[in-house]
């Protein structure tokens, strides 16, 4: 399964923007890009996924990269809410098993 | 409607005691896989089941774990002779096909 790298962890300042970057080089034609949270003490949880173009829903925005190397998961507004562990998953189109990384832990500062 | 349910929420034994982890899906989905969590970690997958096929057991970590799956409904995963290593929370995803729906998850203790 391809890899994914993600920063351990990142801050925000509530209200404002967040781009949560994460980097899969070896990426393969029938990847999809997924990304799931998981808030504290609960399971986790979808928020988006893309193969190729960029993708909008009522939670965030995925970009990603012309050549798919990279994806950026984009939290418009984040709210104390959004502070969770973010995980960025590649998944062939397939589907089967999530091959999740250690994420990137987002806290979000009032 | 009713999400994805795992039971018990918390379970502590001793080591060597056997346990038995359940999960009720949500209805309709076809896929059903368990993940584990030790304490300050990612998930790691151990199991997935997907309609009659043969269920994927490639994240299994040792004999000791073995699941069942009845139908497209309730799954069972056994850990016999528990070790101290199996604390984690146990977690169950079902889907349809696509995103996965993650329940709450089992606790389990070693002492």
């Amino acid at each position: 399964d391809a890899k994914t790298t993600q920063p351990n962890s990142m801050e925000s300042n509530e209200e404002e923007p967040v781009h949560l970057p994460c980097n899969h080089s070896t990426i393969s034609g029938t990847d999809y890009i997924h990304w799931y949270r998981q808030l504290p003490s609960q399971g986790p949880e979808y928020v988006i996924h893309g193969l190729t173009s960029n993708v909008n829903n009522r939670m965030a925005s995925l970009a990603i990269a012309e050549d798919r190397k990279s994806s950026t998961l984009i939290l418009h507004r984040a709210t104390l809410r959004d502070a969770a562990v973010y995980y960025c998953i590649l998944r062939d189109r397939q589907g089967g098993k999530l091959i999740f990384g250690q994420g990137t832990e987002l806290s979000v500062k009032p | 409607g009713a999400g994805v349910s795992q039971s018990p929420s918390n379970k502590v034994t001793e080591k060597g005691k056997d346990v038995e982890l359940r999960c009720d899906p949500i209805s309709g989905h076809t896929a059903l896989y368990w993940y584990r969590q030790r304490l300050g970690q990612g998930l790691e997958f151990l199991i997935y089941f997907q309609g009659n096929s043969a269920p994927d057991k490639s994240g299994l970590p040792s004999d000791r774990f073995s699941a069942e799956r009845t139908g497209e409904s309730v799954s069972t995963l056994t850990i016999q002779r528990t070790q101290q290593e199996d604390s984690a929370v146990y977690l169950c995803a079902s889907s349809p096909r696509g995103q996965q729906f993650f329940g709450p998850g089992t606790r389990l203790t070693v002492l």
